[in-house]
């Protein structure tokens, strides 16, 4: 059974620049989530979907938004990147919506922003 | 606001010692705990999940406790081997699950062969 896919692995941009990365969770698995990594705040929960609606936000800026198909593949999307936005952007899918159930995690976009 | 802490952040132990790495959340009221470990330059695995109803969760050479009413959770590694080397993370689902899962900042775990 595939885990959760996460494209590009890695991807370097600069300041006010976009970015969009790709997200696929476990085949049957209908709720995903985004996850920023940083050595500074640690991780940090930036929103969740399922069935296609956004069902809950972390404290991030407008900046940052995404989406989920109806196949539950995400994407996210970072507008005007800035320094502070270099993380590693983790993605989780799980069976069922939040807060039941298990997060399957995938390997990470690590972006870098110049 | 749900804050979690693991305490160690760094352990270093030689191979085969019993461990165990602490975590503590500050609102009792969640509804799940999970354990993850985390390789260099990777993604998370889980390890454990316990629901708030449980009081252990066991897998392999692991073992997982909640003490939901004083706010603290515990990780057993029985037999450490080099491989067990990570960093081990905490996460806890409170209310509703609006603010998603809230992570500790881990236990950098070193096995020495």
């Amino acid at each position: 059974k595939a885990g959760v896919t996460q494209t590009p692995r890695y991807l370097i941009k600069t300041r006010g620049q976009q970015v969009t990365l790709s997200c696929s969770p476990i085949s049957g698995h209908r709720s995903v989530s985004w996850y920023q990594q940083t050595p500074g705040q640690g991780l940090q929960f930036l929103f969740e979907y399922f069935s296609e609606t956004q069902r809950n936000k972390g404290n991030f800026p407008g900046r940052f938004s995404g989406r989920q198909f109806s196949n539950s593949r995400s994407e996210m999307n970072v507008s005007t990147l800035e320094l502070g936005d270099s993380a590693l952007y983790l993605c989780a899918s799980s069976l069922t919506l939040a807060p039941a159930g298990e997060l399957f995690f995938g390997e990470g976009s690590r972006l870098t922003v110049l | 606001k749900q804050e979690v802490t693991q305490i160690p952040a760094a352990l270093s132990v030689p191979e085969g010692e019993n461990l165990v790495l602490n975590c503590s959340f500050t609102d009792s009221a969640i509804y799940n705990l999970q354990w993850f470990r985390q390789d260099p330059g990777k993604g998370l695995t889980s390890l454990l999940l316990i629901q708030s109803s449980q009081r252990e969760q066991t897998s392999g050479r692991l073992n997982a406790s909640l003490d939901k009413s004083s706010g603290r959770s515990t990780l057993y590694i029985a037999a450490s081997q080099p491989g067990d080397s990570a960093t081990y993370l905490c996460a806890v689902v409170s209310g509703g699950g609006a603010d998603g899962l809230t992570f500790g900042k881990g236990t950098h775990l070193i096995i020495q062969p």
